[in-house]
């Protein structure tokens, strides 16, 4: 079964309004997640890594104020796509490192497509 | 110039044949390389890790060639199941956890 649960797995929205993401650990503490996106055919592109009890890091040509990251507990990080845009529709997924056994686990994804 | 170059494919291939996917990367300070397999639509799952001396399991063997920096992943003996995208992946120690992915190699085996 899946140990990284990623909710929800689909979601269509409005252009303008925003979406949260959630990516839970379900049974292990992941000090540090990971924030992927990719486009049709591309491949995956790493948005952010998100850190426990402290502010996202986020990579070149991102914006931290569109794509906010909260990853509040060590189960638990959230990805907020605000005024969403039709160009935001892709495929956002998220990877949690397990703390006790550096080894990383993905999200089942999301879909997401503004309209 | 990107960081993990793969050919894209796509690789069509009977059932029963062998096929090998290369990929390189770019950055010599690279310390781990990975495969992974992605469905159409699903998450990536990984495949195997690939280490310095070669490694297999089962009908996948996997070379890394760090001089060349040069990966490469070897299928025998097709199957059905195995049509999917084949992503290489690398880290890199100052991105820490985070994964490099390349475009990945799509491979679709026929009956």
């Amino acid at each position: 079964g899946a140990v990284v649960s990623q909710h929800p797995s689909r979601v269509i929205c409005k252009s303008g309004t925003s979406v949260k993401i959630e990516c839970r650990s379900l049974d292990f503490q992941a000090t540090t997640m990971f924030w992927y996106r990719q486009f049709p055919k591309q491949s995956l592109m790493l948005m952010a890594t998100s850190n426990e009890g402290s502010k996202a890091t986020y990579e070149q040509g991102v914006e931290k104020d569109k794509f906010l990251i909260n990853h509040a507990s060590l189960t638990l990080s959230t990805l907020t796509v605000t005024s969403a845009h039709p160009e935001d529709s892709s495929f956002y997924i998220c990877s949690a490192r397990r703390d006790s056994q550096n080894t990383i686990y993905f999200g089942e994804g999301s879909w997401l497509t503004v309209v | 110039r990107k960081e993990v170059e793969q050919d894209p494919g796509p690789f069509n291939v009977p059932e029963g044949a062998t096929v090998a996917f290369n990929c390189t990367y770019s950055n010599s300070a690279s310390q781990s390389f990975f495969w992974y397999r992605q469905d159409c639509r699903k998450e990536p799952k990984l495949l195997m890790s690939v280490y310095s001396s070669g490694n297999e399991d089962g009908r996948f063997t996997a070379q890394l060639n760090r001089a060349s920096q040069y990966i490469s992943l070897l299928i025998r003996d097709s199957k059905l199941s195995d049509s999917a995208t084949y992503l290489c992946v690398v880290n890199n120690a100052d991105s820490g956890y985070a994964l490099n992915f390349g475009k990945g190699t799509s491979l679709l085996v026929t009956p």
